[in-house]
C-alpha cells in the first residue's frame, strides 16, 4: 500500500524568505504525486502534480516541486513567500493510473509566515 | 458557479442521531469521493464511486452509507452518530484516469 510522510508538522518562515516543504512517498509503481493547499475553513486546492516527464514541475501561486525517484521525494518550494501563503500543505500519492483509485495524503505541514 | 458543493457546511447533533451530508459536482466528472479529516488534519479516504458504482470502500463502520443517485451526486448518510464521528467530511470529484481531485469546502460535523 502507498504512504506519504511529511516530516515537518509546523514550519515558520519569514515573509520574503524561501520555502521548502518536504515529502517522501512509498509506492511500488510509478507514482502520481500531488501537492494541495488548504486555507483555514476551506477545501483543498491543487498546487501542482507530477505524472511523468520533467521532474521539476511548476504550479500555481509561484510554487514548484521536484520529483527525485532515488530519494522517493517530492519537495515543494517557493523562492519568496507571502503572508497569504500561510496555510496547511498536503502531499499526496495516487494509486492506479493517474491516481484515479484515490489519493493517500500525508499528515500535512502547517506553514506559519512571520512578518 | 461552485464546482463541488456540499451541504450543510456545519452540522451539530446529539449522539445516536442520524444525519446526511449531500454533495453535488457540476464538472462532468465520473468519479466522486468522501474523505474524512480528523482534528489533527489527517485526511483519509472513505468511499469512492465511479458512475454510480462503489469502487473504494475503506474500513469504515457500517453506520456510514454512501449513496450515488447519479454521477453528479454522492451523499453520505450516518446512522447512530458517535462522538468519534466528529470531523470535517470532504467530498471530491475527479475524471477517471486523470487523478486530480477537486474538493468541496467541507462539512464540519460535531457530535455532542
Amino acid at each position: 500500500a502507498q504512504s506519504v510522510t511529511q516530516p515537518d508538522i509546523h514550519i515558520t518562515v519569514s515573509e520574503g524568505a524561501s520555502l521548502e516543504l518536504r515529502c517522501n512517498y512509498s509506492y511500488g509503481a510509478t507514482p502520481y504525486l500531488f501537492w494541495y493547499v488548504q486555507s483555514p475553513g476551506q477545501g483543498l486546492q491543487l498546487l501542482l502534480k507530477y505524472f511523468s516527464g520533467d521532474t521539476l514541475v511548476q504550479g500555481i501561486k509561484g510554487f514548484e516541486a521536484e520529483f527525485k525517484r532515488s530519494q522517493s521525494s517530492f519537495n515543494l518550494r517557493k523562492p519568496s513567500v507571502h503572508w497569504s501563503d500561510a496555510a496547511e500543505y498536503f502531499c499526496a500519492v495516487g494509486a492506479g493510473v493517474g491516481g484515479a483509485d484515490g489519493l493517500t495524503f500525508g499528515k500535512g505541514t502547517h506553514l506559519i509566515i512571520q512578518p | 458557479d461552485t464546482a463541488v458543493s456540499q451541504t450543510p457546511k456545519y452540522l451539530v447533533t446529539q449522539m445516536g442521531n442520524d444525519k446526511s451530508i449531500k454533495c453535488e459536482q457540476n464538472l462532468g466528472h465520473d468519479t466522486m469521493y468522501w474523505y474524512k479529516q480528523d482534528s489533527k488534519k489527517f485526511l483519509k479516504i472513505m468511499f469512492s464511486y465511479n458512475n454510480k458504482e462503489l469502487i473504494i470502500n475503506e474500513t469504515v463502520p457500517n453506520r456510514f452509507s454512501p449513496k450515488s443517485p447519479d454521477k453528479a451526486h454522492l451523499n453520505l448518510h450516518i446512522n447512530s452518530l458517535e462522538l468519534g464521528d466528529s470531523a470535517v467530511y470532504f467530498c471530491a470529484s475527479s475524471q477517471q484516469g486523470v487523478g486530480e481531485l477537486f474538493f468541496g469546502e467541507g462539512s464540519r460535523l460535531t457530535v455532542l
